[in-house]
């Protein structure tokens, strides 16, 4: 069974950089891309990027200025940095898998999702 | 930037039909994929590739894509379906999500 989880401080201060990490047990890191998507407080999902199993990486271009997603710090994680951050970018922050197998394609889904890390900015 | 447009509300009474409709210019041109998210929750997979039900799915849940509409149908609905639904899509190399809709059983 495939599992995701994220982890990372739960408060960043404004101008600063968020930072998570996304822990995958029961599937090989280098065989799927993988996607960050955040869900501000009541609101709907937005897709952050991916990085797929080769490590290319793709962006919201809403977001590509601040977004840096790479594979680490440990073997099978793969992490999110968000910079100069304001109070826009409190929400949940998830990390998913793509499916199928390899790299990412206009076709992919995700399944599964991690549980979600609230991230507040605020001073 | 590809736009995804769902209705924000739909009520449906127990055991009737719900219909969920995600529109986007061209949309059945390309695969939807649909996900569920319970109140406190992360989201999860329903229906991928306009029609296909992963494992564990009840059979209730349906998709298809047609036009510019994505639509995603549950049968005999029950309680425990009360949810958000997002509908999502690629705008080539980019990912989007509907808005999206609030089921509510009555």
């Amino acid at each position: 069974q495939v599992q995701l989880q994220e982890s990372g401080p739960g408060l960043v201060k404004p101008s600063g950089t968020l930072s998570l990490t996304c822990t995958v047990s029961g599937a090989s890191i280098n065989s799927f891309s993988w996607s960050w998507i955040r869900q501000s407080p009541g609101k709907g999902l937005e897709w952050i990027g991916y990085i797929d199993y080769r490590g290319s990486t793709n962006y919201n271009p809403s977001l590509k200025s601040r977004v840096t997603i790479s594979i680490g710090p440990s073997k099978n994680q793969f992490s999110l940095n968000l910079t100069s951050v304001t109070a826009a970018d409190t929400a949940v922050y998830y990390c998913a898998r793509h499916l199928p197998v390899g790299a990412a394609r206009p076709t992919n889904w995700f399944d599964p999702w991690g549980q979600g890390a609230l991230v507040t900015v605020s001073s | 930037s590809y736009d995804l447009t769902q209705p924000p509300s739909v009520s449906v009474s127990p055991g009737q039909t719900a219909t969920i409709t995600c529109s986007g210019d061209k949309l059945g041109e390309i695969y939807t994929s649909w996900y569920q998210q319970k109140a406190g929750q992360s989201p999860i997979l329903v229906i991928h590739q306009d029609s296909k039900r992963p494992s564990g799915i009840p059979e209730r849940f349906s998709g298809s894509n047609f036009g510019n509409t994505a639509t995603l149908t549950i049968s005999e609905t029950q309680a425990m379906d009360e949810a958000d639904y997002y509908c999502q899509a690629w705008d080539t190399t980019t990912v989007v999500f509907g808005g999206g809709t609030k089921l509510t059983v009555l």
